[in-house]
């Protein structure tokens, strides 16, 4: 059974870029969580998906978005990059919050 | 919100010690999970327990949700242990279902 799986590993942006990060939960599983792991910060909730819809966010400004495809599996849109948005971004499957490798976000 | 108090922030041991990390917690909870990171920043799901005992190979875990605390047990620690554990909760009123809080974690290095 493949895990958690999240694309890309590594990704570079500029300030005021936009960023889309990509996560695709195990099988089977219909809730999709994204955190946030900033030095310094600790791993903060950012969005939970269920079943196509948002059912809860964290404290974060609405530049910070997402969407769940049928599928399941979920993008994570970071909008007019700011430099304090380094860090690394963790998703996880459902209620066992099995999370994946995570994408690292650096911001020049 | 609930806070997530986790002691010690750092703990150096020589292989084949053992170990107690606390996780204390400011309200009652629906769920409490230990996590570990890796040093390659892997977070990896080691218990869910948000009340009794639980053990997997050389960890166990306990917790005691009257008293607001929990426990995770390392026995004879091996280099591989090394990384950073993290106690999270959640607690399902006020809209906060879906969030776990997580504490500032317990740092550990274990020397060959």
């Amino acid at each position: 059974e493949a895990g958690v799986t999240q694309s890309p590993t590594h990704l570079i942006k500029t300030r005021g870029q936009q960023a889309t990060l990509r996560c695709s939960p195990i099988s089977g599983h219909t809730s999709v969580y994204w955190y946030q792991q900033a030095l310094g910060l600790g791993l903060q909730f950012l969005l939970w998906y269920d079943e196509g819809e948002e059912r809860n966010r964290g404290n974060f400004p609405p530049r910070f978005s997402g969407r769940q495809f049928p599928n399941y599996s979920s993008e994570l849109n970071v909008n007019a990059l700011e430099l304090e948005d380094s860090a690394l971004y963790l998703c996880a499957s459902s209620f066992g919050m099995l999370f994946g490798d995570g994408t690292r976000l650096s911001i020049l | 919100g609930i806070q997530v108090e986790q002691s010690p922030p750092d703990l150096i041991l020589q292989e084949g010690a053992n170990s107690t990390l606390r996780c204390n917690f400011s309200d009652s909870v629906n769920n409490l999970q230990w996590f570990h990171q890796n040093p390659w920043g892997q977070l990896i799901n080691l218990f869910y327990i948000p009340s009794g005992t639980k053990q997997n190979g050389r960890l166990s875990a306990t917790t005691v949700a009257t008293e607001r605390y929990s426990l995770l047990y390392i026995s004879s620690s091996q280099t591989t242990d090394s990384g950073v554990y993290f106690c999270a909760v959640e607690h399902w009123g006020g809209g906060s279902q879906g969030n776990l809080i997580f504490g500032k974690g317990t740092k550990l290095s274990v020397k060959p």
